[in-house]
């Protein structure tokens, strides 16, 4: 089975500075398609969690630009230009490549 | 409006049972693959079950395989999920997602792609 590794797990950012999370996957996540099955998910508090990134770069609808993806392979990243309040809460990573489906950890983002 | 609505949570005992449902509409439900993912207090996400568009090829995690059950009814746009021998570590809130993709087993890509849809959840309790 594919296990994904976020860090940190902890991320206090300071208002309008820039946060980023690494996913790293034990096994290549790219599809004999050619796409890569990696996607963002954001869980506000009390929330359910919501799609942010896909196909490790592609923002879905309604998402700020000030989040972005990047990375190949096994190694992903997650990046806020600009951190603003209603960006807290925890981001995790999915890969969706190969069953089982499987998150990260999760990184819990808050405003120091 | 685009939404998944979960119900049939509640509190039951070890070894009981319990069926989840959750409500689609805004959207062709027959044509989406569908997930149940859970999440346990405090803790991150699992993922536990997957259906096909067509209802025709369903997956399971380890932990719940033998147990659980996985089915739509597509006429009534609803999905499903049979909880049978639940144990203390079953407790979470459960999730059902829409996926991007129909789910098929033997197309160009994955059977899931990724999550565009979730519902807001339903608490299960196992406990005596």
């Amino acid at each position: 089975d594919i296990v994904m590794t976020q860090t940190p797990l902890s991320s206090p950012v300071t208002l309008g500075q820039p946060a980023s999370i690494s996913c790293r996957s034990s096994q290549s996540l790219v599809h004999s398609d050619g796409n890569t099955y990696l996607s963002w998910l954001q869980q506000r508090p009390g929330q359910p969690p919501r799609l942010l990134i896909y196909k490790i770069s592609n923002r879905f609808s309604g998402v700020p630009d000030r989040f972005s993806g990047s990375g190949a392979g096994t190694d992903f990243t997650l990046k806020i230009s600009r951190v603003e309040a209603e960006d807290v809460g925890v981001y995790y990573c999915m890969q969706a490549t190969q069953f089982p489906l499987a998150f990260g950890q999760g990184t819990k983002l808050e405003i120091k | 409006e685009v939404q998944l609505l979960e119900s049939g949570g509640g509190l039951v005992q070890p070894g009981g049972s319990l069926r989840l449902s959750c409500a689609a509409s805004g959207f062709t439900f027959s044509s989406y693959a569908m997930s149940w993912v859970r999440q346990a207090p405090g803790k991150g996400l699992e993922w536990v079950s997957a259906i096909s568009g067509s209802g025709g090829s369903t997956y399971y995690a380890d932990s719940v395989k033998g147990r659980f059950t996985i089915s739509r009814d597509n006429s009534k746009n609803t999905l499903y999920l049979q909880m049978n021998s639940l144990r203390a570590e079953d407790t979470a809130v459960y999730y059902c997602a829409k996926d991007r993709s129909g789910g098929y087993s033997y197309g160009p890509g994955p059977f899931l792609w990724y999550f565009d849809l979730w519902g807001r959840g339903t608490l299960v309790t196992v406990s005596s």
